[in-house]
């Protein structure tokens, strides 16, 4: 498996704060994915990006910002969590027309 | 726009009963398509996949799935289902042609359970 990992793992924080995910990946592949996962919705796609400082925005983007300034990081970030973004968050790295390859998660959860 | 339908959010088999997980998807250019598993409290980990090479694609802990393009459909099998194999299975494709950044879309999941 590609060496992702997430941090933090576990995050519980309060309506109207800003949060900030983080991905580190040791594949130096290209292209980095945030993926949401909600019970009956498998996963969507937030933001993606194809290179550093290129990113472009998924399916359900609003609400959540990305950065990547380096080639093995990739953040995401909430400006003002709200309840609706509780949720899974996995980050996924691949090479393009390939499989893609996931860390383990963050459970972030928006009182 | 390309999708992905998984028929039948939960599926229960016995122990030593075949595994059957349905996928289809709606695409113009066949896709590459892919079969996922997730453990418990896991990130995703790929079963299998289907690049347009043989249609019939052989994965990980004894699964397979066919590629049947009349169909359009890229069903998961397991002969003999096993206590250990209790996840949920997410079927995704990736659309085939030039331009495309390789986003895949998933279906959303179907929950295997395995009874003694």
């Amino acid at each position: 498996d590609a060496g992702i990992t997430q941090s933090p793992r576990h995050k519980v924080t309060e309506t109207g704060t800003p949060v900030t995910l983080r991905c580190h990946q040791t594949e130096n592949h290209r292209y980095m994915y945030w993926y949401r996962q909600d019970p009956g919705h498998g996963l969507r796609l937030i933001h993606y990006s194809y290179g550093v400082k290129d990113t472009d925005k998924g399916e359900v983007s609003d609400g959540y910002s990305v950065s990547r300034s380096k080639t093995e990081d990739f953040l995401l970030t909430l400006e003002s969590a709200t309840s609706s973004q509780t949720s899974v968050y996995f980050c996924a790295t691949g090479v393009q027309l390939r499989e893609q390859f996931f860390g383990p998660g963050t459970r972030l959860t928006v009182l | 726009a390309q999708s992905v339908t998984q028929l039948g959010s939960h599926v229960s088999v016995s122990e030593g009963a075949l595994v059957l997980l349905r996928c289809n998807y709606s695409s113009s250019v066949p896709p590459y398509l892919f079969w996922y598993v997730q453990y418990p409290n896991q990130g995703l980990q790929l079963l299998l996949k289907y690049t347009s090479a043989a249609t019939l694609v052989k994965g990980i802990n004894g699964f397979e799935a066919e590629f049947k393009k009349s169909e359009t459909s890229f069903h998961l099998t397991k002969p003999s289902a096993h206590m250990s194999d209790a996840a949920e299975y997410f079927c995704a494709v990736k659309p085939n042609y030039g331009g495309s950044q390789g986003n895949l879309i998933f279906g959303k999941g179907t929950k295997l359970s395995v009874k003694p």
